[in-house]
């Protein structure tokens, strides 16, 4: 089977650091990707990762250990406005294109 | 540049009834997919195409049905409703080429089925 785990909320302050994680236990790996979703909206690109490490982007970094099947996204220097659900999906075939989701980790930004 | 272009955005449906949900894309995207979002379960794939006259199933097709009549249409349709389809219906695109093969999301179709 295919398991993708992400915590479903998290809670942090503006200006500060937030840690998203995401397991997986897929029969196929080809890649992960993150995505935010704004409420009511639709999901957006963030970053994607193949190889073990870390990938860098302005504020958002993300990083994988395909030997553990764990990454993560880290948020640095929190705004209001990243206050949004953040999805982590694992590509499973060998082109890389079919997706399989998470349940997405809802993060509120507080003053 | 539109991207992808989802119709119609909200819709109210009685059990039993039919509709078709359309998606345009204007990034000449190979693949083209449908999914629905409920609360708590993230995407899930219902259908999805890897060009122009071919579609397949995804994880939840039961209910749905598709066509691919042109690159750059991808319809998905309810033939008789059920309460179970009330959901948040995404479309989305990418490109056949591995190393740009992030897929791009249409703002979505709300549906409820009463």
């Amino acid at each position: 089977g295919q398991n993708i785990d992400q915590p479903t909320e998290m809670t942090a302050t503006e200006g500060a650091i937030v840690q998203i994680n995401c397991t997986y236990q897929t029969s196929g790996f080809n890649g992960l990707f993150w995505y935010q979703q704004h409420a009511g909206e639709a999901p957006t690109f963030l970053s994607y990762n193949v190889l073990d490490g870390l990938e860098e982007k302005g504020r958002f970094s993300s990083f994988l250990s395909r030997s553990k099947g764990y990454s993560y996204l880290l948020l640095k220097e929190l705004q209001m406005k990243d206050s949004a659900s953040y999805l982590c999906a694992v590509s499973q075939d060998d082109a890389g294109n079919m997706l399989t989701f998470g349940g997405g980790t809802r993060l509120m930004v507080k003053p | 540049n539109a991207g992808v272009t989802q119709t119609p955005k909200f819709r109210v449906l009685k059990t039993g009834q039919s509709m078709t949900l359309l998606c345009a894309q204007d990034m000449n995207h190979e693949y083209m997919y449908w999914y629905r979002q409920d609360p708590g379960m993230g995407l899930r794939l219902i259908h999805y195409s890897v060009g122009e006259g071919t579609t397949a199933k995804g994880e939840v097709p039961d209910g749905y049905n598709v066509s691919r009549l042109k690159k750059q249409n991808f319809l998905l349709g309810l033939e008789s409703a059920a309460p179970s389809q009330t959901s948040v219906y995404f479309c989305a695109s990418s490109s056949l080429d591995r190393a740009k093969n992030i897929q791009y999301f249409g703002a979505g179709t709300r549906l409820s089925v009463l």
